[in-house]
């Protein structure tokens, strides 16, 4: 079975400024995706980012990328130039290719300070 | 353009009542899955149909039912409701698994169902 782990229960930081959310997971399966979804207020679950495991070169989106370690399955999600709109819970989750089961981690609570 | 939608928004009921939250996607996806977030956020698999067959089945009550009338539709029913019950529940959908076309799920925007 796999499992996602997000062991910063909350985070903050001050608007433009950068910061990192952690995610570890643990699989033996060599073949799947990676995705970091961000839960503002508003509580819908959005697409920040995706990462497929056979690919080395780690995804970015604008100011989101990710830092993609697969020997030490660690998939960490960095934000440059934080701002405001970026307050929400941020899940991690893994998903094996072919499958359609998506495991989703804890998440973590980031607050972008003014 | 609503790409999943989920009505109802809120749902308010008293124990013992049976409820339903319909969901749809107008994404043409194959895959639609029902997910349930507690108050701690945590994000947990409900169900999923593939082409309106039930492909997962998590360890979820037998008061919860879903029903797929169509690969655009998947409803959740839940019967003689519980205080347990109470918590956000998710709509999602995604492609056929294997299309190439990154398996990435899409979500609604929750119906947060309150037993009282």
């Amino acid at each position: 079975a796999q499992t996602v782990t997000q062991s910063q229960p909350e985070m903050s930081v001050q608007e433009a400024e950068t910061v990192t959310l952690s995610c570890t997971y643990d699989t033996s399966e060599n073949n799947y995706y990676l995705f970091w979804y961000k839960q503002p207020p508003s509580r819908q679950m959005i697409l920040v980012i995706r990462q497929e495991a056979y690919k080395q070169q780690n995804a970015t989106e604008n100011r989101f990328s990710v830092n993609f370690q697969k020997a030490a399955k660690s998939f960490s999600l960095k934000i440059s130039d934080s701002q405001l709109g970026d307050t929400a819970m941020y899940f991690c989750a893994f998903r094996l290719r072919g499958y359609q089961k998506v495991t989703f981690g804890t998440g973590t609570k980031l607050q972008v300070i003014p | 353009d609503t790409a999943v939608s989920q009505t109802p928004k809120y749902l308010v009921t008293q124990m013992g009542n049976d409820k339903s939250i319909k969901c749809e996607q107008n994404l043409g996806h194959d895959t639609m899955y029902w997910y349930k977030q507690d108050s701690k956020k945590f994000l947990k698999i409900m169900f999923s149909y593939n082409n309106k067959e039930l492909i997962i089945n998590e360890t979820v009550p037998n008061r919860f039912s879903p029903k797929s009338p169509d690969k655009a539709h998947l409803n959740l029913h839940i019967n003689s409701l519980e205080l347990g019950d109470s918590a956000v529940y998710f709509c999602a959908s995604s492609p056929e698994k294997d299309s190439g076309s990154l398996e990435t799920q899409y979500f609604g925007p929750g119906t947060r169902l309150l037993v009282l």
